[in-house]
């Protein structure tokens, strides 16, 4: 089974607009760690956001926030004010287990965002 | 900026030949992972190692293998490469707490002909 699903292979917005990229994880675990990540063009995995399954607040990071619903196992990332250089593919992923830094981040498939003026 | 370098960025190859991809970081992390990537699709790990002389096969079965002799060398090696050996191959590395994010090296685009 999928730990991570990403649904929305692509997503289209215009600058200025917030877009919200969906993140659904499975996991029995207690203890785990929800990550985001962005891959422009050229390659590179660029960190975005961090969530811990203990965290009482949503994250937030500049324009970027975690919308974390643990009932519902979901951790969307919302991009706000969108620019042209937010196009790129968008990464969710997760560590689990009790010892939670021993574990390799397992990541969904991702998906496109397109941000168009 | 991360301080996690991979080299080559690009190498293309022919069938057959042993190729080493190198990945070293400067951060002093105990933990390092190389993740197996197409155009376009997700990550997937291949290898990982908590520390010198430490590694592991990830979830994704390869005919790569890895070493880790220091703690700021982790190459990954392919003793006889294939054309469905061509993809990504990025290397990253964390520290050891739960909150921390793997950083990653700019990756190899391998292609094998």
């Amino acid at each position: 089974a999928q730990k991570i699903t990403q649904t929305q292979p692509g997503m289209f917005v215009q600058e200025k607009e917030a877009v919200t990229l969906d993140c659904t994880y499975d996991t029995s675990d207690p203890s785990y760690g929800l990550f985001w990540y962005k891959q422009p063009s050229s390659g590179e995995m660029i960190f975005l956001i961090y969530q811990g399954s203990y965290d009482q607040q949503n994250a937030t990071e500049g324009r970027y926030s975690l919308n974390f619903q643990k009932a519902r196992k979901s951790a969307n990332l919302v991009i706000s004010a969108s620019q042209l250089g937010d196009s790129a593919m968008y990464f969710c992923a997760m560590r689990e287990g009790p010892n939670q830094a021993g574990t390799a981040l397992i990541f969904g498939k991702g998906t496109t965002l397109s941000v168009s003026s | 900026e991360a301080d996690i370098y991979q080299t080559p960025r690009y190498l293309v190859i022919g069938t057959g030949k042993k190729i080493t991809l190198e990945c070293s970081q400067t951060m002093g992390h105990d933990k390092m992972y190389w993740y197996q990537q197409d155009p376009g699709m997700e990550l997937h790990l291949i290898h990982y190692s908590y520390g010198v002389n430490s590694t592991e096969k990830g979830d994704l079965s390869s005919e790569s293998t890895v070493s880790r002799i220091r703690t700021e060398h982790f190459p990954l090696t392919l003793e006889s490469a294939r054309p469905s050996h061509t993809s990504q191959y990025l290397c990253a590395s964390s520290e050891s707490t739960a909150a921390s994010e793997a950083f990653f090296g700019q990756g190899t685009r391998l292609t094998v002909v």
